[in-house]
């Protein structure tokens, strides 16, 4: 059974540009959740999607959003990008959510902001 | 808010040793996760528990829920246990992360 993938790996942006990143959940898992891993923050939630539906969101600006497709595979997006947005944006799915099942980690994107 | 607290934050240790990673969280949880992040990024989840004790070979997890703790044991510890190990309760707002534990096993 193929992991958890997302897609860019990599992606270097300029200050004040929007960015959106891909997660494709494992196959048959319903909840995909978003966490930003910074030096000085560490890991931090970002939201969680389950059939479509924001489930949960954390404490991030409205500059943050996201969305899960029918398919379950879900992206989220940056708008007005800033110096601190540069971080780990990692996804992990799950049969049916975080607090109660095992989540499985994607390799993450790495966001540099210029 | 559910406040983390994971100590120790480094540790450095012998090949062989018993290692022991605590967690302590302040609001009640539906679970709580230990997570594995190796040099990289990748992330990789150890135990999930909502009680009791669970072991998967040399990884041993606990948790108390009435005493909001959680330790993630390590016996016979080898060099490739090397990698930050991660607590996260999970709650009705999602899961919350401890600071790490950044482990190097010398050889």
């Amino acid at each position: 059974k193929a992991g958890v993938t997302q897609t860019p790996r990599y992606l270097i942006k300029t200050r004040g540009q929007q960015v959106t990143l891909s997660c494709s959940p494992i196959s048959g898992h319903r909840s995909v959740s978003w966490y930003q891993q910074t030096p000085g923050q560490g890991l931090q939630f970002l939201f969680e999607y389950f059939s479509e539906t924001q489930r949960n969101k954390g404490n991030f600006p409205g500059r943050f959003s996201g969305r899960q497709f029918s398919n379950s595979r879900s992206e989220m997006n940056v708008s007005t990008l800033e110096l601190g947005d540069s971080a780990l944006y990692l996804c992990a799915s799950s049969w049916t959510g975080s607090q109660a099942y095992e989540q499985y980690f994607g390799p993450g994107t790495r966001l540099t902001v210029t | 808010k559910n406040e983390v607290e994971q100590s120790p934050q480094n540790l450095t240790a012998q090949e062989g040793e018993f290692i022991t990673i605590n967690c302590s969280y302040s609001v009640g949880i539906s679970a709580l996760h230990w997570l594995q992040q190796h040099p990289g990024g990748g992330i990789v989840s150890l135990f999930m528990l909502s009680s009791g004790k669970k072991k998967h070979g040399r990884l041993i997890a606990t948790i108390n829920i009435q005493e909001k703790h959680s330790s993630l044991h390590i016996t016979a510890s080898h060099p490739r246990d090397s990698a930050v190990y991660i607590c996260a309760p999970g709650g009705a707002d999602g899961l919350t992360f401890g600071k790490g534990t950044h482990l190097i096993i010398q050889p």
